[in-house]
């Protein structure tokens, strides 16, 4: 079964510096997508980044990079340079692309709660 | 150019009444999603439609209904309301079905059920 486990609920992090936010997921798909959303505290999710299962290269977004390692089957989500905007609630989340499942359907995580301090 | 609108924001209903939660997808976006998102937690599937048939279902029961409308609008239902459906809905609409298509959600509707 599908599955996304975010192990931290909480962190903070000073402001300017580098973040971590742990994901680990479980799928027998061999072909997925993993999303990383902000949630800040109005409720919108906000999408910040995606790795597809196949992607040769980690992806990058801006301040946002995913350290994606498929045999540990975890999708870190790395924010560089906190800011005060920051600080939202965070969510890992996965599709498969085959399969019955195959329906657009995302899984997520528990989220972590980020916190950046001036 | 408008995201993805639902209304109303905030409601407050009382146990047993029913439920009526609307969501415009951004404009050319033919696929709908409905989450539910209980406080503290993730989101939880509860539907998806694509060109108005539905795609998929979440472990949800009978109570929960949806549809989308030909100008791929969606409305969801929910009867007979208990406490345990407060929560945040959310409605996210993509291009496509699925695949890497990126989900692009809503603020929300906030339910609080009395």
């Amino acid at each position: 079964a599908q599955k996304i486990t975010q192990t931290q609920p909480g962190m903070f992090v000073q402001e300017k510096e580098a973040v971590t936010l742990d994901c680990t997921y479980d799928t027998s798909d061999p072909s997925y997508g993993l999303f990383w959303y902000k949630q800040p505290s109005s409720g919108e999710m906000i999408f910040l980044i995606y790795q597809g299962s196949y992607d040769q290269q980690n992806a990058t977004e801006g301040r946002y990079s995913l350290n994606f390692q498929k045999a540990r089957k975890s999708a870190n989500l790395v924010i560089s340079a906190s800011q005060l905007g920051d600080s939202a609630m965070y969510f890992c989340a996965m599709r498969d692309f085959h399969g019955s499942s195959n329906t657009g359907k995302l899984i997520f995580g528990q989220g972590t709660t980020l916190q950046v301090k001036p | 150019d408008a995201g993805v609108t639902q209304s109303p924001t905030h409601l407050i209903k009382t146990r047993g009444q029913q439920v009526t939660l609307r969501c415009s997808p951004i404009s050319g976006h033919k696929s709908v999603s409905w989450y539910q998102q209980v406080l503290g937690q993730g989101p939880q599937f509860i539907f998806q439609y694509y060109e108005k048939e539905e795609r998929g279902r979440g472990n949800f029961p009978d109570r929960f209904s949806a549809r989308q409308f030909p100008n791929y609008s969606s409305e969801l239902n929910v009867n007979a309301l208990l406490l345990g459906d407060s929560a945040l809905y959310l409605c996210a609409s993509s291009l496509a079905g699925a695949g890497a298509n990126v989900l692009t959600f809503g603020a929300g509707s906030r339910l609080t059920v009395l």
